[in-house]
């Protein structure tokens, strides 16, 4: 059971680069979400779904966009990458039909470092 | 929107003593989560704490949510350096959003 998998682990990017960061679950989870994570700042909601086709903003949207086109697969995409965004994000899921009321289930993370 | 407050931010111990942490909110909470975050790992989750008053024990870790469901706390006996790491209480923040708190970083002196 691979639970929650993040791709890349690590990645290093120039200012004004784009890249996807990805995300899986096979869990079946309706609910998925995007956290950054700042020294400091604890974890900072960026996009979450509730479900194939549905997404929203979260605390800290700017900068970054999502889509869910499947129940498994929720990707966050970097338009123009800004040093600013300069740090680790996770990925969590949770289903029951509960949502953000579930226990969360974290990837690993993708340490992301942009120049 | 809801926001969570931990209290201390960070909080260094002897092994062996015992120690509680807080979470605080302006807001009357529907409920409130718990996870841990072991240095270099993602969070992992600890407990969820629905009813006003509600006492859950995980071992030596004793969970409250508050009469009110404003506040909640973590009591932590005879600590331990498999204890070290950094916990979260996280609430929904209206609709479907799970809001955090800025985390509590917890050291251990064996």
């Amino acid at each position: 059971n691979a639970g929650v998998t993040q791709t890349p682990k690590f990645q290093v990017l120039k200012t004004g680069q784009s890249m996807t960061l990805q995300c899986a679950q096979d869990m079946n989870h309706e609910y998925m979400s995007w956290y950054r994570q700042d020294p400091g700042m604890g974890l900072r909601l960026i996009h979450y779904s509730v479900g194939a086709g549905i997404t929203d903003q979260g605390e800290v949207p700017n900068g970054y966009n999502v889509s869910r086109s499947t129940t498994e697969d929720f990707p966050l995409r970097l338009l123009s990458a800004a040093p600013s965004q300069t740090s680790v994000y996770f990925c969590a899921s949770s289903g029951a039909g509960g949502g953000s009321n579930q226990p969360q289930h974290f990837g690993d993370g993708t340490r992301l470092s942009i120049l | 929107g809801q926001q969570v407050m931990q209290i201390p931010q960070y909080q260094h111990v002897q092994e062996g003593e015992d120690f509680t942490t807080y979470c605080n909110s302006s807001t009357t909470l529907s409920n409130i989560q718990w996870y841990k975050q072991r240095p270099g790992g993602h969070p992992v989750f600890l407990i969820q704490l629905v009813k006003s008053g509600e006492v859950k024990k995980q071992k030596r870790l004793t969970f409250q949510f508050g009469e009110a469901k404003k506040n909640s706390s973590l009591h932590i006996t005879a600590t331990q350096t498999t204890d070290v790491g950094t916990y979260f209480c996280a609430s929904q923040g209206g609709s479907e959003k799970l809001v955090f708190g800025k985390g509590m970083k917890l050291t251990v002196n064996p």
